[in-house]
């Protein structure tokens, strides 16, 4: 089937370190986002990627790192310099074409302790 | 800039009420609006969409019209049922390749 995975679906980790949240689609997409979720707040958009080896910041970058070395994978580090991580966090992909809708993975609940 | 203005919730109906849930959106030029659906602890999944003005989305039984004259892309359902209970997001995404932008989301509970 086609579509985009995320993993892990529950993931912990101690104030101060790293972690690196995966993200992979098999849709042929060339666009991937990341987007943080907090109560409330809707989805925010940290970082996008339109093409390999190419990527944007969106609005809340500070803190996450990206790479896209692959069509198929867009993983997000969730530094330690990132303030509040707690959050659920969506992968989500698209065509480029306009008017055409972004496909989201099932998300991964990351809580720093 | 651009931005998406939702109703907010929580909204709680009854089964087999109306669900009107309202939508505007400030943007330069005419972007593409969509309706997407959460259900709890999973990602969204597309429920309609609409690309250029008076365009009607329609899905499961749901509705939206694309009003330029009032910026607006209301969602709309005749009769609610329980399995509807979920969190709806208003988008936009502008002309061109870029992200879609949300609003801030509308919880729904319906009661049997």
């Amino acid at each position: 089937d086609g579509g985009i995975t995320q993993s892990p679906k529950y993931l912990f980790r101690k104030e101060g370190q790293n972690v690196t949240l995966s993200c992979e689609q098999n849709l042929n997409h060339d666009a991937m986002y990341w987007y943080r979720q907090d109560p409330g707040q809707g989805l925010r958009l940290i970082y996008y990627s339109q093409i390999v080896n190419d990527f944007q910041k969106g609005d809340i970058a500070e803190g996450y790192s990206v790479s896209r070395e692959k069509k198929e994978s867009f993983p997000l580090t969730v530094t330690s310099a990132q303030k509040n991580p707690t959050a659920f966090y969506l992968c989500a992909s698209s065509i480029t074409s306009e008017g055409y809708e972004q496909y989201f993975g099932p998300g991964t609940r990351l809580t720093v302790t | 800039g651009n931005s998406v203005t939702q109703m907010e919730g929580p909204v709680t109906l009854s089964e087999e009420a109306f669900l009107t849930i309202n939508c505007t959106y400030t943007a330069t030029g005419y972007p593409s609006l969509f309706w997407y659906v959460q259900y709890p602890g999973e990602g969204l999944q597309l429920l309609l969409k609409a690309t250029k003005a008076d365009d009607k989305g329609s899905n499961k039984g749901f509705e939206a019209t694309y009003r330029k004259e009032t910026t607006s892309f209301h969602l709309e359902k005749g009769s609610v049922q329980v399995s509807d209970s979920a969190v709806y997001f208003c988008a936009l995404r502008r002309k061109g390749n870029t992200p879609l932008v949300f609003g801030k989301g509308t919880r729904l509970s319906v009661i049997a």
